[in-house]
């Protein structure tokens, strides 16, 4: 287990296509982060699971977003109908539960370019 | 509501010079906060969390409940140090890591 992985490393869409991300935690992990951040920003959360089930999402994420996480391993989110203002880098991050006080191990990310 | 408030964007400090990145928050409760750094082209890594009470690499950070503030301090800056680095919080009971949107710390020879 070599940490958390992000696929793909970039991504260049035109505007109003459909994207996914996908994203594998380290193995004992429970718990899994999604978050975005464009630049000049620090990391916005968007969405966090426990196991399979997605227990909160941010205000952040429009209908156009979906995150699902089927089986409490490895997660996949979708944008649906891109937008230029959904360019950015979308970072991954897995803990065990309970584990934000001891902090996350984040993914490389998966950079974002609609065009 | 939850910040994370870092004031400087970027912050220019001499090789052997003392450093401190400055970071306030605004939390209705007792957070946990935290320290992360980015190196270039390295993805975002804990640094270190107030309530292990540890010095990583020469940085050290006191929780100032009073001030609210959760300032990284590291008494000589070397050149390895140049990175951006962000300061978070959760809440106690709220999962999620809340971050601020970070400083340049840039160590000049």
């Amino acid at each position: 287990d070599t940490g958390v992985s992000q696929d793909p490393r970039h991504k260049i869409t035109k505007r109003g296509q459909n994207v996914t991300f996908r994203c594998d935690p380290i193995s004992e992990h429970n718990r899994l982060y999604w978050y975005r951040q464009t630049l000049g920003q620090g990391p916005e959360f968007l969405t966090y699971f426990q196991n399979e089930a997605q227990l909160e999402k941010s205000r952040l994420l429009s209908d156009r977003f979906s995150a699902e996480r089927p089986k409490g391993s490895f997660s996949t989110l979708e944008i649906q109908r891109t937008e230029q203002g959904d360019s950015a880098m979308y970072l991954c991050a897995s803990s065990l539960a309970m584990g934000a006080p001891y902090g996350y191990t984040f993914g490389s990310g998966t950079r974002l370019t609609v065009v | 509501a939850q910040r994370v408030t870092q004031p400087e964007k970027l912050l220019s400090v001499f090789k052997g010079a003392p450093v401190e990145l400055k970071c306030n928050y605004s939390y209705s409760g007792s957070p946990e906060l935290f320290w992360y750094v980015q190196y270039s082209r390295q993805r975002l890594q804990l640094l270190l969390r107030h309530i292990s009470r540890e010095s990583i690499k020469g940085f050290t950070a006191d929780l100032n409940k009073g001030e609210t503030s959760f300032h990284l301090k590291k008494p000589f800056a070397q050149e390895e140090d140049s990175a951006m680095y962000y300061c978070a919080l959760s809440g106690s009971r709220d999962d999620k890591i809340i971050f601020g949107k970070g400083t340049r710390l840039h160590i000049l020879p």
